[in-house]
């Protein structure tokens, strides 16, 4: 499967405790994205990475939240001290950059996490 | 700022029957693009069909069509010849340029389609 993939699909923690999610986009694209979805909405912009280059954060991306991408490969989203209203999906997507006609952005399978 | 608008929350349509899903938008940007993503019960979010603002045509890709009405700022997704896989979630988003280079997305709230027999 050459497609996004997330691990792990599905988080439970205890409010205040820290949780690390992974993303490992389509090997050729240069662009990563975190989007969080809560129920009954759209995905919401997180963050941009254009290879290893974080580029753009939403205001929605508090102090307890940080990404990271290494090397240009995989990215790591990391959400410190959780709190309830953290519960929701956490997508991740990837797409080529440069002059493509639109950069499609092609989506993971998400990471649900609850915070009980 | 960019806004996305779907009225309907949720749509029945009968199987091999079309079905409209509307989506309007706001923008100041003269260049800008629309997208329709398909999610699932499974969660993935899979992408559908593509309009850019300068296309002179309206976008096609298979059962999918986009009736593009630029002075009406509205993207309506149209899905012929319903089948039953086709219930889930449908998303109308618009691509915004990032200070970085990037094109995030910001989508609609959705609909919900039930294909019945």
């Amino acid at each position: 499967d050459t497609g996004v993939s997330q691990n792990p699909r599905h988080k439970i923690t205890k409010r205040g405790q820290n949780v690390t999610f992974r993303c490992d986009p389509i090997s050729e694209h240069n662009r990563l994205y975190w989007y969080r979805q809560t129920l009954g909405q759209g995905p919401e912009f997180l963050t941009y990475f254009q290879n290893e280059a974080q580029l753009e954060k939403s205001r929605l991306l508090s102090d307890r939240f940080s990404a990271e991408r290494p090397k240009g490969s995989f990215s790591t989203l990391e959400i410190q001290r959780t709190e309830q209203g953290d519960s929701a999906m956490y997508l991740c997507a990837s797409s080529l950059g440069g002059l493509a006609y639109y950069n499609e952005q092609f989506f993971g399978p998400g990471t649900r996490l609850t915070v009980l | 700022a960019q806004k996305i608008t779907q009225t309907q929350p949720g749509m029945f349509v009968q199987e091999k029957e079309a079905v409209t899903l509307d989506c309007t938008y706001d923008t100041s940007d003269p260049s800008y693009g629309l997208f329709w993503y398909k999610q699932p019960s499974s969660g993935e979010m899979i992408f559908l069909i593509y309009q850019g603002s300068y296309d002179q045509q309206n976008a096609t890709e298979g059962r999918y069509s986009l009736n593009f009405q630029k002075a009406r700022k509205s993207a309506n997704l149209v899905i012929s010849a319903s089948q039953l896989g086709d219930s889930a979630m449908y998303f109308c988003a618009m691509r915004e340029v990032t200070t970085g280079g990037g094109n995030k997305l910001t989508f609609g709230t959705g609909t919900q389609l039930k294909v019945e027999l």
